[in-house]
């Protein structure tokens, strides 16, 4: 069982739906992120988060460290959202970082 | 804005080749590393360093040397490239040279490599 799992791992939605994304871990963690991987490879972190919420413009992150467990929230999706979003631990100690593999989301006009 | 470039955008090699893949990043940050990343298999740490000429492995250091002579310039190294070697090779940087715990990580645009 990998230690950062992510649900779901292919995701298609309509412009404007609410879209969530899931992260579970199963290690203990100092802070977990999100990240955002367009096509054509290159990597954007969106959050960093120890506890409770973050929001920036349309993305809003939560973590729930008692149930390990963290989600991706976009609201009003839009086309330029399609994107893989990569959820990753901090753990272990010295920028030990964990990734989970990722959920492509299409966001159809 | 933190910029780490890649020397290569795509890469295509022979098998038994040596392959230099260099990153250089422009904030004067302490920690670079090479990851690579395959399909289904998120992205794995090869090594990391945490200061010049400083490094340690990561999680699939086999097959691959790093150099860092300069702070801002981390080099990955396939002494003999084998066609389990293509994949997408990325580097990021962070800040902190210290023991610090949950940085964020500013990633290169990636390299394709295909090994023939």
């Amino acid at each position: 069982k990998n230690e950062v799992e992510q649900s779901p791992q292919n995701l298609t939605a309509q412009e404007g739906e609410f879209i969530t994304i899931n992260c579970s871990y199963s290690v203990g963690i100092s802070a977990l992120h999100w990240l955002q991987q367009h096509p054509g490879g290159g990597i954007v972190s969106l959050f960093m988060l120890s506890s409770g919420k973050k929001k920036h413009g349309r993305l809003i992150a939560t973590i729930n460290i008692q149930e390990k467990h963290s989600s991706l929230h976009i609201t009003a999706s839009h086309p330029r959202d399609s994107a893989v979003y990569i959820c990753a631990v901090n753990s272990g100690g010295y920028q030990k970082v964990t990734f989970g593999t990722g959920t492509k989301l299409q966001v159809i006009p | 804005d933190v910029k780490v470039t890649q020397s290569s955008r795509y890469l295509v090699k022979r098998t038994g080749e040596k392959v230099f893949l260099e990153c250089v990043q422009d904030m004067d940050h302490e920690n670079m590393f090479w990851y690579r990343q395959d399909p289904g298999l998120g992205l794995r740490l090869i090594y990391f360093s945490y200061d010049v000429k400083m490094k340690e492995k990561g999680d699939i250091p086999e097959g691959y040397s790093v150099s860092r002579e300069k702070k801002e310039r981390f080099s990955l190294i396939l002494e003999s490239a084998s066609t389990n070697q293509t994949s997408m090779y990325l580097c990021a940087s962070s800040l902190s040279g210290g023991r610090v715990m949950g940085e964020t990580q500013y990633f290169g645009p990636g390299t394709r490599l295909l090994v023939l």
